[in-house]
Order: C-alpha cells, then structure tokens, then sequence
C-alpha cells in the first residue's frame, strides 16, 4: 500500500533554533501534500497545503514565514519550523494523496513530536 | 465553510459488544467523502472507512459500517464485536469530492475505551 514516512519522529530543540522535518511519499508520487498540527488532546488542525513546484497554501493564522514549507520534488516535501519557541511545541503529520489510485484516501505519515525547550 | 461535529469526546464499551460514534457535519455541497479514521497511542492516523456521498448505500468493512443520513448530515460509525485494539480516537472528516487540493476537515474525536 501507499506509504508516507516522516523524519525526525521526534526532535528536541533549544529556543530561537530551526527544525526542518521531512515527509516522503514512499511507493508513489504525491503533487499534493498536506501539513497538520496536533496539540495533546486535540484533533488535527490543517496548517498548509504543500504543493510541487509551487508555493504552499496556509490555513488562516498559520505564519508562512514561521513554517517554511519546499516540495522540491514529487516524493518529499518538508516543513522548516524557524526559531522556534515552547508554543510550537506539538505533533506534526503529513499526509498525500495518492492520485494514481484515484486520489480518494490520504495516507499519513507517523508524525514528528517537535519539543522546544 | 464546513464543519464537522462529534459531541461524543469520549465513549466506552464491553469487548464483543457494539458501539456507535455519531458525528454531524454542515455543509452546502453534494458531492463530497466522509471519512472515519482511527489513531491509536503511536499516534498513526489509520483509515477505517469511506464513503461516497452520491452513494445512497451504508459503506461497510468487516466489523466496521456507517449510517450516512445526506439529508440529516449524519454520519455514525457502528464498531461490532468490539475488541481490544479498538481502544483508539477516532475522527470523523469531511472533504470536497472535487479538485486534487482539496482538504480534509476533521472533527474533535471521540476517544474509545474498550473494556473486559
């Protein structure tokens, strides 16, 4: 089946520092890829939606400039988190959309728990 | 724009029993999915069920169907001969049938005990 992996799986971080993480569509080519956030108890809140070769699409009050997001390619596309603080400490997953199997289910990665000391 | 609705934040049942997670969504489209995922403790969002709304008949797989009301904007998932590994949060979502950007939208989640 159609799988998505992310990189790191969790990452701990000092205060003003960058953390990039990185999702890859593994056994298919994904135009489309979506970023979400999860706080402890919460649903999944979309952030962006990442696009190949084009710029991202970010959710109202989601700061572009504070989530970096590239697609160079059909198979990765990766959020940088720039100087981070405590706040943006969360669960950070991914997901595509498989369009050569009619693009009906998105498949998720397994996340990144990103804490920011 | 849409919304999508699970008033039950947490629910619990007996193993080999039957449960049923409601969800409610708003929206002016027709054509769009509705979607049940399961997310465990290790955090993996795992899909459970799809269904079409153009398709009148209840979407089923294995122990898990839905009861899809279009005209009430319901959408209830029926866990029968529950089991252990059921023991999850599971979300309900919502998305556009049309454009390859579309996005999911998902509700607050129901969290499942399942007990002995």
């Amino acid at each position: 089946g159609a799988v998505v992996s992310q990189h790191p799986s969790r990452v701990i971080c000092k205060s003003g520092t960058s953390v990039k993480i990185e999702c890859r569509s593994l056994d298919f080519q994904a135009t489309t890829m979506f970023w979400y956030r999860q706080f402890p108890k919460q649903s999944l809140m979309l952030m962006a939606t990442s696009n190949e070769g084009s710029k991202a699409t970010y959710e109202q009050g989601v700061e572009k400039d504070k989530f970096l997001i590239n697609h160079a390619s059909l198979t990765l596309s990766t959020l940088t988190v720039t100087s981070a603080h405590p706040e943006d400490s969360s669960f950070y997953i991914c997901s595509a959309r498989d369009l050569s199997r009619g693009g009906n289910e998105q498949f998720f990665g397994p996340g990144t728990r990103l804490t920011v000391l | 724009a849409q919304t999508v609705t699970q008033s039950q934040p947490e629910m619990s049942v007996q193993e080999a029993e039957t449960v049923t997670l409601s969800c409610t969504y708003d929206t002016s489209e027709s054509d769009y999915y509705l979607f049940w995922y399961k997310q465990p403790p290790s955090r993996q969002m795992i899909l459970v069920i799809r269904q079409e709304a153009y398709k009148q008949q209840n979407a089923t797989e294995n122990r898990f169907s839905v009861n899809f009301q279009k005209a009430a904007k319901s959408f209830s998932l029926k866990i029968s001969d529950s089991q252990l590994g059921d023991a999850a949060m599971y979300f309900c979502a919502y998305r556009l049938h049309t454009g390859t950007a579309s996005k999911l939208t998902f509700g607050t989640g129901t969290r499942l005990q399942v007990t002995l």
